[in-house]
């Protein structure tokens, strides 16, 4: 199975400031004939089901704000809030769908310091 | 607008069984492979198993954890897709999740609750 970790376990930003969340596999998730990394990223608000910021590792889902970016490619992997809204509080999910079993990282809890 | 309704969850004692439903609108159900994900209270998303569509031969697979005691199935005729969950342990309790899956998950219901304990 792939492993998935992530880091920091959490972190608190300043609002306004960046918020950056790291995500490793345990081995390569590009898929060379078609270049394409399977890595998705989640948003989890307290008391809401998951929702799908970023897929294909950098391809925003649509309405999500332009502040969220993904970024990386074959085992490392970056999430990034440019600029920290209140309303950005949650947990924050990696995901791999290179192969079953998909696997999740941890999650990142993300606060406003 | 995607919908998927999730029900059947409740409290069941260890070893016991229960099947969970999904219901699906507003995307074409038989095209699509479905699968299911499940969250431990306060914990972290676990994939569960997944079933193909029947044009893709309509087969499973399922994670480690769950093998041989749940069963994934669809009804194309009723937009529905199934969680048989048998021989129930107390680590099985979460809220269960149907998904559209394109690997990644796009669409996400409420989800519904199983508690396994004596």
């Amino acid at each position: 199975d792939i492993v998935m970790t992530q880091s920091p376990d959490s972190l608190a930003v300043s609002l306004g400031e960046r918020a950056t969340i790291n995500c490793k596999s345990s081995q390569s998730v590009l898929y060379s004939s078609n270049d394409q990394n399977y890595l998705a990223w989640y948003q989890q608000k307290s008391g809401q089901p998951p929702k799908l910021l970023i897929y294909w590792a950098s391809t925003r889902e649509s309405g999500v704000p332009d502040r969220f970016s993904g970024s990386g490619s074959g085992t490392d992997f970056t999430l990034t809030i440019s600029s920290l809204q209140a309303e950005d509080v949650a947990v924050y999910y990696c995901q791999q769908y290179y192969t079953t079993p998909f696997t999740f990282g941890p999650g990142t809890k993300v606060d406003i310091k | 607008e995607v919908q998927l309704v999730e029900s059947g969850g409740g409290l069941v004692k260890p070893g016991g069984s229960l099947r969970l439903s999904c219901a699906a609108s507003g995307f074409t159900f038989s095209n699509t492979w479905m699968s299911w994900v499940r969250q431990a209270p306060g914990k972290g998303l676990e994939w569960v198993g997944r079933i193909k569509s029947e044009t893709d031969g309509g087969t499973t697979d399922y994670a480690a954890p769950v093998k041989g005691r749940f069963t994934i199935s669809r009804d194309d005729s009723e937009n529905t897709l199934y969680l048989q969950m048998n021989s129930l342990k107390t680590e099985d309790t979460a809220v269960y999740y149907c998904i559209p899956d394109r690997g990644y998950f796009q669409h996400w219901g409420q989800g519904t609750l199983v508690s396994v304990s004596s």
